[in-house]
């Protein structure tokens, strides 16, 4: 059974840092792109991050190009996201997906960020 | 970067009664589009792939169709079950993009 366990999450101020975790069970994990997909209270699906499944590429959506790096250890099966220069609007529920093709057939059950003074 | 535009924002539908959604790309996005649903407090689950193709598990009641710019997603008779958020995203340019959502309601 394919699990996907966020961890990390929590209140931070703005300008701080915080890295989020997802363990992966159940699949093989160096061979899927995983993904990081967030989601603002009350608000729809916006898209973070990918990285390849070695972990040699990655992209990030414009809101958080320059300040998140996503990052695998795949001797570990984990996959993170170091967000930097948290701003208010960070402030969602983080997702990480397992890719399959392009599109994202497993999610975890969420991580809750908050950034507020 | 690919902006989807889903419509209608809401849907009120009575169960049994047919629902459908729309989803446009300002660009060609081929057939590489998902669709997802999501339910308070849950997950998205992944409905289809390549805009098409249903993911395991889906009810046949569920279809999908369109490519380049304009998709749908049709629900033949509502069920209790079905009421929920639905987004689309594709998955052919990055950064990949998700609609704003769906919202079907009962009526």
């Amino acid at each position: 059974e394919v699990q996907l366990l966020e961890s990390g999450g929590g209140l931070v101020q703005p300008g701080g840092s915080l890295r989020l975790s997802c363990a992966a069970s159940g699949f093989t994990f160096s061979s899927h792109s995983m993904y990081w997909v967030r989601q603002a209270p009350g608000k729809g699906l916006e898209w973070v991050s990918a990285i390849s499944g070695g972990g040699h590429s990655t992209n990030y959506g414009d809101s958080v190009r320059g300040r998140f790096t996503i990052s695998r250890d795949n001797s570990k099966n984990t996959l993170y996201l170091q967000m930097n220069s948290l701003r208010a609007e960070d402030t969602a529920v983080y997702y990480c997906a397992k890719g399959v093709r392009g599109d994202y057939d497993y999610w975890g059950q969420g991580a809750l960020v908050t950034v507020s003074s | 970067e690919i902006v989807m535009t889903q419509s209608p924002a809401t849907l009120s539908v009575s169960p049994g009664e047919r629902a459908t959604l729309s989803c446009r790309a300002s660009q060609s996005v081929s057939s590489n589009l998902a669709w997802y649903q999501q339910k308070p407090g849950q997950a998205p689950r992944l409905l289809f792939y390549g805009a098409s193709t249903r993911a395991t598990g889906i009810p046949a009641r569920f279809s999908g169709s369109g490519s380049g710019t304009e998709f749908t997603l049709t629900i033949s008779s509502l069920q209790s079950e079905d009421f929920a958020v639905y987004y689309c995203q594709q998955y052919n340019n990055w950064p990949r993009t998700f609609g704003q959502g769906t919202k079907v309601e009962i009526k």
